[in-house]
């Protein structure tokens, strides 16, 4: 079957770095996808990684390994606002999305 | 109006109720989707609409019936629900559903059936 794995809660400090975690057992691979969701709000797109290797995007950078099934999503200088739920999701051989049941980010003074 | 909307955003129904939820996208966008999100689960796809014609039917049982009369609108006709169907319900879209497309979702509709 398809899996997605991503730690359930995580919490980190103002100010700080935190790398959140994603593996991946997929039938077939046509790219990852980083959401982000606030309580009762819609996900939305953060990053896409298809190849091996580092996308940085402001604060946020998504890595990438096929050959290991595994991604994470770094947020540098974390700021209060960014306490949300982090969706990991992969596009399968099918072009579906599957979806990891995300990991709530807790951000302390 | 931009993006991704939908209406209600909360709706209390009875399993002997009918309602419809509604979404309406605002990207020129020819794919989108119907998801259910319920608490620390991953999202479901329910289905998939491109260019109005149905591509996928993730199991979903017929109480739930989708209708996309054309490529900017898209609704779930619900009937008889279960308690079990309370749930947060997405919708979708994306100009596509190949590789990079990027899905766009709207605020979702707080589902509970009583």
């Amino acid at each position: 079957g398809q899996n997605i794995d991503q730690p359930t809660e995580m919490t980190a400090t103002e100010g700080a770095i935190v790398q959140i975690n994603c593996t991946y057992q997929t039938s077939g691979f046509n790219g990852l996808f980083w959401y982000q969701q606030h309580a009762g709000e819609a996900p939305t797109f953060l990053s896409y990684n298809v190849l091996d290797g580092l996308e940085e995007k402001g604060r946020f950078s998504s890595f990438l390994s096929r050959s290991k099934g595994y991604s994470y999503l770094l947020l540098k200088e974390l700021q209060m606002k960014d306490s949300a739920s982090y969706l990991c999701a992969v596009k399968d051989s099918n072009y579906q999305l599957i979806w990891g049941a995300g990991t709530k980010l807790i951000i302390k003074p | 109006e931009t993006g991704v909307t939908q209406t209600p955003r909360h709706l209390v129904m009875g399993m002997t109720n009918k309602k419809s939820l509604k979404c309406e996208q605002h990207l020129g966008h020819n794919a989108m989707y119907w998801y259910k999100q319920s608490a620390k689960k991953p999202l479901e796809l329910m289905f998939v609409y491109s260019l109005e014609e149905r591509v996928e039917n993730n199991s979903v049982p017929s109480r739930f019936s989708p209708e996309c009369p054309n490529s900017s609108h898209l609704f779930l006709h619900l009937h008889t629900l279960q308690p079990e169907d309370s749930a947060l319900y997405l919708c979708a879209s994306s100009q596509d559903t190949s590789g990079s497309d990027t899905q766009y979702f709207g605020p979702g509709t707080r589902l509970t059936v009583l």
